[in-house]
């Protein structure tokens, strides 16, 4: 089975420009998370997604931050325009829903540095 | 509010000591616990998992058990090894709403 796909691994921007991640999830996965993770801290959720609907986005900075999720399957964050506090790994993580627990599997991750 | 809390690191042991990292939660509903690892370099991969009061998960020599009287979430391992040198983070869901809460993480050197 396919694990969790991101692109690009790493990315370097300068301040105020913009950028976006891609996600593509496990098939078949419901659920779709986008993490933010500064170093020295654990994921923080950004926007959570079921199927193509938005579930939670209540720490989203929706002033720079915004995501899709077209057709139900991948995802797109996007950030505009960034700051350097945004410097972080994003994380995107897919669940398939079960009747016990909700597991998520992880992405590598996309490494972000502005400058 | 949902949230967890984890020991701070990082933690330093030598090959074949024992480990406990600490994992306390707080949660307005009945959670499942789960133990992550994130290798360097890589992203988070599921350690183990227990979904109710008193199981116990295990996986690679890692255990933990639900414990609801004191809600914590401790991860041991009787020996550990090198190669278990990592950032091991504490997380809970919250069934009905399928939301996930992280500790901060611990970082474990283990030295041959």
């Amino acid at each position: 089975e396919a694990g969790v796909a991101q692109s690009p691994r790493y990315k370097i921007i300068e301040k105020r420009q913009s950028v976006a991640f891609w996600c593509n999830p496990i098939s078949g996965h419901a659920t779709l998370y986008w993490y933010q993770q500064i170093l020295g801290q654990g994921p923080k959720l950004l926007i959570q997604f079921q199927n193509n609907g938005v579930v939670d986005d209540s720490q989203l900075p929706k002033d720079r931050f915004s995501a899709e999720r077209l057709k139900g399957v991948d995802s797109t964050l996007k950030i505009q325009p960034a700051k350097l506090e945004d410097s972080a790994v994003y994380l995107c993580a897919s669940s398939l829903e079960s009747s016990s627990s909700y597991e998520q599997y992880f992405g590598p991750g996309t490494r972000l540095t502005v400058t | 509010g949902d949230s967890v809390t984890q020991m701070e690191g990082p933690v330093t042991l030598s090959e074949e000591a024992f480990l406990t990292i600490n994992c306390t939660y707080t949660a307005t509903g009945y959670p499942s616990l789960f133990w992550y690892v994130q290798y360097p370099g890589e992203g988070l991969q599921l350690l183990l998992k227990a979904t109710k009061a008193d199981d116990k998960g295990s996986n690679k020599g890692f255990e933990a058990t639900y414990r609801k009287e004191t809600t914590s979430f401790h991860l041991e391992k009787g020996s550990v090894q090198v190669s278990d040198s990592a950032v091991y983070f504490c997380a809970l869901s919250v069934f009905n709403f399928n939301k996930f809460y992280f500790g901060s993480g611990t970082k474990l050197n283990v030295k041959p």
